[in-house]
């Protein structure tokens, strides 16, 4: 079965950044897109930007375009995403999700506080 | 960008009733729109895709419809286990989700 495994909660300091995992089985990642999304707690769900496994084609949401950096190991079937130039402001649970989102990680929680 | 205005913010329901959620797009999404049910911790699990297919494992007393810039989501005989929030989410042109609705027992 399909399985989506995020790697676990991050607590970094403001300025820092963060790699967060994404780690896949049950289905054929290199020929898969991967989303991922930024949530804060009691709020709605922002659409950061996709991954082709492919070719490692990117596409962003502009708001996060400086912010997220989409990347892909195929050979552990594993998504990754870098959050640089951390502030408060980031601290959010985020998922990875394969297209057309209908599995998901678990989520990652990330806090940023010096 | 697509913006999703979704109502109400949060409904109060009994068990047994009929509860409905309203998503209207800035410009016609062709009826690209999936609907996401969210319990706290959890991740959002999809219900609805293209606006009124189920995906499996979806309970029938779940349905969506709609057209253009016009979508709705409803709950007949609204259960204990679908308290949560929801969201609709287009995904026409990139991807937006609504503001979410809390579906809360009254």
């Amino acid at each position: 079965q399909v399985k989506l495994q995020q790697s676990g909660a991050e607590l970094v300091k403001p300025g820092a950044s963060v790699k967060l995992s994404c780690k896949t089985s049950g289905y054929t990642f290199s020929t898969s897109y991967m989303s991922w999304f930024k949530q804060i707690p009691g709020q709605s769900i922002e659409w950061i930007g996709m991954i082709y496994a492919g070719d490692g084609g990117t596409g962003y949401n502009q708001k996060f375009k400086g912010k997220a950096t989409l990347t892909v190991d195929t050979s552990s079937s594993t998504a990754y995403m870098d959050l640089s130039s951390l502030t408060t402001e980031d601290s959010a649970v985020y998922f990875c999700a394969r297209h057309p989102f209908a599995y998901w990680g678990q989520g990652t929680l990330v806090t940023v506080s010096s | 960008d697509i913006q999703m205005t979704q109502s109400p913010p949060s409904l109060s329901a009994s068990l047994g009733d009929k509860v409905t959620i309203t998503c209207q797009a800035s410009q016609n999404i062709n009826k690209y729109i999936a609907w996401y049910q969210q319990k706290p911790g959890k991740a959002p699990r999809l219900l609805i895709r293209y606006t009124s297919t189920l995906e499996s494992g979806t309970p029938s007393r779940f349905s969506g419809s709609g057209s253009g810039r016009d979508y709705s989501f409803s709950i007949s005989n609204v259960e204990s286990e679908d308290i949560a929030s929801y969201y609709c989410l287009q995904y026409v042109n990139l991807y937006t989700f609504g503001a979410g609705t809390k579906l809360e027992l009254k």
